[in-house]
Order: C-alpha cells, then sequence, then structure tokens
C-alpha cells in the first residue's frame, strides 16, 4: 500500500542528544513537509522540500535540521538547541499537478524529554 | 488578524443533529482550502477540498465564500464517529511557498448518544 512511513511512534530525548525522526514515502511525491503539534494548538511547518537536495525553513525551524537527499525520505534531527522539544511531529508530502494537490500525513512521532 | 481563525469548540450535540463550522482566513491569495478531520492523538486526515461553488460528499458540505474569506463545512445526521476536530486549511497561494498549508487550531466536535 503507498503511504507516509514515520518511525519512531514514541521517542525520547535526554537533554544535550540530537534525535533523528524518520519520514518515508512511496507515493512518489515531489514535496514533503514536517510540522509540529502542541497540545491544543494548531499545526506549524517546521521545514519542506519541494524537490530533492533543497528544503526551506518553514516559520519555527529554529533548533530543528533536515536533509532531502531521496525523493522517498525526508528525515528531521532535533538538535540540542531546541529547548522545548516535546510535542507530536508530523510528516506530510503533496503532489504537483498544475496545483499543489492536498497533503498526506503520515501517523506521526510523539518526542518527550527524560 | 490571524491566519486562519476557528471557533475551538467544544460543539457538544445529540446524534442525528446537524452541526456547522465556520473558518475565515486573512490572505486574499489563497487559492486552495481543504477541511480535515483529526481524531485524538492521531494524524489529520483529509476529509474533503473546498471549491468555490460548493461542494458535497455524503453527509457533509463545504461551502467558500472569497469575498468574505469564509469558509463553512455543515455536517448532516452527526453519528457518534464523527467525534474528531475539524481543521480548516488554507493554502498559502504564491511564490515558492505554494504548497504550503495554513492550519486553524481546529475545533472540537462531540456527538452524544
Amino acid at each position: 500500500d503507498g503511504g507516509i512511513t514515520q518511525s519512531p511512534k514514541y521517542l525520547f530525548r535526554k537533554e544535550g542528544q540530537n534525535v533523528t525522526l524518520s519520514c518515508e514515502q512511496n507515493l512518489n511525491h515531489d514535496a514533503m513537509y514536517w510540522y509540529r503539534q502542541d497540545p491544543g494548538q494548531g499545526l506549524r511547518l517546521i521545514y519542506y522540500s519541494q524537490i530533492v537536495n533543497d528544503f526551506q525553513k518553514g516559520d519555527i525551524a529554529e533548533g530543528y535540521s533536515v536533509s532531502r537527499e531521496k525523493k522517498e525520505s525526508f528525515p528531521l534531527t532535533v538538535t540540542s538547541a531546541q529547548k522545548n522539544p516535546t510535542a507530536f511531529y508530523l510528516c506530510a508530502s503533496s503532489t504537483y499537478r498544475g496545483a499543489y494537490q492536498p497533503q498526506h500525513f503520515g501517523d506521526g512521532t510523539r518526542l518527550s524529554i527524560l | 488578524r490571524k491566519e486562519v481563525e476557528q471557533d475551538p469548540g467544544p460543539f457538544n450535540v445529540p446524534e442525528g443533529a446537524t452541526v456547522a463550522f465556520n473558518c475565515t482566513y486573512s490572505n486574499s491569495a489563497s487559492q486552495s482550502f481543504f477541511w480535515y478531520r483529526q481524531d485524538c492523538r492521531k494524524e489529520p486526515k483529509l476529509l474533503m477540498s473546498v471549491y468555490s461553488s460548493g461542494n458535497e460528499d455524503g453527509r457533509f458540505t463545504a461551502q467558500l465564500n472569497r469575498a468574505s474569506q469564509y469558509i463553512s463545512l455543515l455536517i448532516r445526521d452527526s453519528k457518534l464517529s464523527d467525534s474528531a476536530t475539524y481543521l480548516c486549511v488554507v493554502n498559502m497561494g504564491y511564490g515558492g511557498s505554494q504548497g504550503n498549508l495554513i492550519f486553524g487550531k481546529g475545533t472540537k466536535l462531540s456527538v452524544k448518544p
């Protein structure tokens, strides 16, 4: 089945540690996105990538880094510079057909601080 | 003015009721509009796109008013399974970020027996 796979489902970070969240899609979508959701809040865009080897900062990129070496993969690293990393992280992808089509989401990673 | 604004609710309705959610957006250049549904502790899932002429999918009807920058979602004959948070989502619609979506905080619906 085509879809977006995020792993792990739950992740714990120690202080000072970098952690990487995985996002893989087999939908052949060009664009991929990372969002953060805090309780009672809307989704906020961290980074996005519209083509391989290119990515752009979203609204809250500080303390995060990404790479897009393959079309299928868009991993997110939460660095030690991100002082409040506890949140629900969602990866999404979409394709372009004259206009960007609706985004489809993976089932998310919950990150907590130990 | 917030970019996408929704009434947070919660809306508590009995089964079979009709419920309407409203949403306003600030960017007049926005091109695409969507309603997503998010269940508790789950990812958002696309419910329906919203077209200028209005569109219907079973018990769900979406409407767009570009002049007033207003989107609505109507749910008829509510089911228990409709209980979720409904997210109003707007495409930024310009330049290199045209694929980027702005999410409202969502309106929580609770359908009771």
